[in-house]
């Protein structure tokens, strides 16, 4: 099983901050995805990245997958409350990437 | 669409019980997935189903745990002799077949809790 590790493992920052959230590994991967989870609730999909290098925009968030495809970058811009959550990384494996496996997240918490 | 629901969303049982949680999956999803998610901790995959089949199960599914996708639609997850060790968030989650790379919609977990 590949490890992917997230950093930092906690985040609290003021309203209106930007802020940038890392997955690595040591491994190559077809595709990544980014989830966001927030308390008592299960994981709800942001974005699949699959190409080395590429840039995905979702509002005030931006995806970057490394050009060796081994790491991700999640930036936030102007940070709001509502964006707290435990955000984390996964890569799919097996036929169709059914099988997830998850890195332990980055717990963000924005405060007003 | 009402999404993946879970039921319960928490349970409380003592060391020894036996719980089985069920899970809805999204309707015309033919894929089913359970996870175990722990504090501080992302969800580590814990079994599969593709329409009644289980395909795959993690090293993590115990003999004390079985699931079942009788009609290959609803999943239930039982857990025989509980232990402390067991309390955990189990989250379902279900997709449709096809495509390069799954989408799996998370429901919103069961809490376990082993006094």
């Amino acid at each position: 099983t590949q490890l992917l590790e997230q950093s930092p493992q906690f985040l609290s920052i003021q309203e209106g901050e930007n802020l940038t959230v890392y997955c690595n590994s040591s491994s190559v991967f077809s595709s990544l995805q980014w989830y966001r989870q927030e308390p008592g609730e299960g994981p709800v999909l942001l974005v699949t990245v699959v190409t080395g290098g590429e840039v995905k925009k979702l509002k005030r968030l931006t995806f970057q997958f490394g050009d060796a495809r081994k790491d991700s970058s999640l930036h936030i811009t102007a940070a709001q409350p509502g964006d707290t959550g435990l955000y984390l990384c996964a890569y799919g494996s097996g036929g169709s990437n059914y099988k997830l496996t998850f890195g332990k997240g980055t717990l963000l918490t924005v405060n007003p | 669409d009402t999404g993946v629901s879970q039921n319960p969303r928490h349970k409380i049982t003592k060391r020894g019980q036996n719980v089985t949680f069920r899970c809805d999956p999204i309707s015309e999803h033919n894929r089913l997935y359970w996870y175990r998610q722990t504090l501080g901790q992302g969800p580590e995959f814990l079994t599969y189903f593709q329409n009644e089949a289980q395909l795959e199960k993690s090293r993590l599914l115990s003999d004390r745990f079985s699931a079942e996708r009788p009609k290959g639609s609803f999943s239930t997850l039982e857990i025989q002799r509980t232990e402390q060790g067991d309390s955990a968030m189990y989250l379902c989650a279900s997709s449709p077949s096809g495509g390069v790379i799954d989408t799996q919609y998370f429901g919103p977990g069961t809490r376990l809790t082993v006094l």
